[in-house]
């Protein structure tokens, strides 16, 4: 069974503050690796798509990069509007089906 | 602009009724799913469908039901079989192998 792990839970930041949030995913297969952002109240926001171990992407103060066991999403200078909670989600093997995680809950402090 | 609509955004279930939450996308994707989503909890799925007239089960289907009538619809009934309905529902499609979902701005569903 595929399984994703995200941490930490929660993360408080000063503003400028440098940081890493964690995936860890088990399975069998890989074909993608996602990464939302979630406002509350609304629905995931598509960030990123890493495919295969060594990739990275960027898109402003947010990089995303892939290993075989694990991915990290750094958030650069995070700045008050960058609090959401972030989600990682896998999808394996032969279906469309994804795994998402829990969600970290990042909070960027002014 | 493109993108899924869900409605409504809040919706209230007396005991014994059934209610349909809607889903529609315009982003011509064939793959289309819901997800029940719940303090603490990842995303799970109730239902999936990847192509019109076609559709399977998810992790939690149980007290569900899905129809795919039309490519760009997938809607949602809560049965009165679901006994623990109250949760935030998020509508979802993709593209072909390994395309991102994208979703909607979800339903949140409660009991009265």
């Amino acid at each position: 069974e595929d399984q994703v792990t995200q941490s930490p839970e929660a993360l408080r930041l000063q503003e400028g503050e440098s940081s890493s949030l964690n995936c860890s995913y088990t399975v069998s297969g890989l074909r993608g690796l996602f990464w939302y952002r979630q406002d509350p109240g609304k629905g995931p926001e598509f960030l990123f798509t890493l495919y295969s171990a060594g990739e990275e992407k960027e898109k402003e103060r947010l990089k995303a990069t892939l290993t075989k066991k694990e991915s990290f999403l750094h958030i650069t200078a995070p700045k008050p509007e960058d609090s959401a909670t972030y989600l990682c989600a896998v999808q394996a093997g032969g279906y469309q089906k994804v795994t998402f995680g829990t969600g970290t809950k990042l909070q960027v402090i002014p | 602009d493109g993108g899924i609509t869900q409605s409504p955004k809040y919706l209230f279930r007396k005991e014994g009724q059934n209610v349909t939450l809607s889903c529609e996308q315009n982003l011509n994707h064939d793959a289309m799913y819901w997800y029940r989503q719940d303090p603490g909890q990842g995303l799970r799925l109730i239902y999936y469908s990847q192509i019109v007239n076609d559709f399977q089960k998810g992790d939690i289907a149980e007290g569900y039901s899905v129809s795919r009538e039309k490519k760009e619809s997938f809607p949602l009934t809560v049965t009165s079989a679901q006994k623990n309905p109250t949760a935030f529902y998020l509508c979802a499609s993709s593209g072909r192998d390994s395309q991102p979902q994208h979703f909607g701005d979800g339903t949140r569903l409660s009991i009265l």
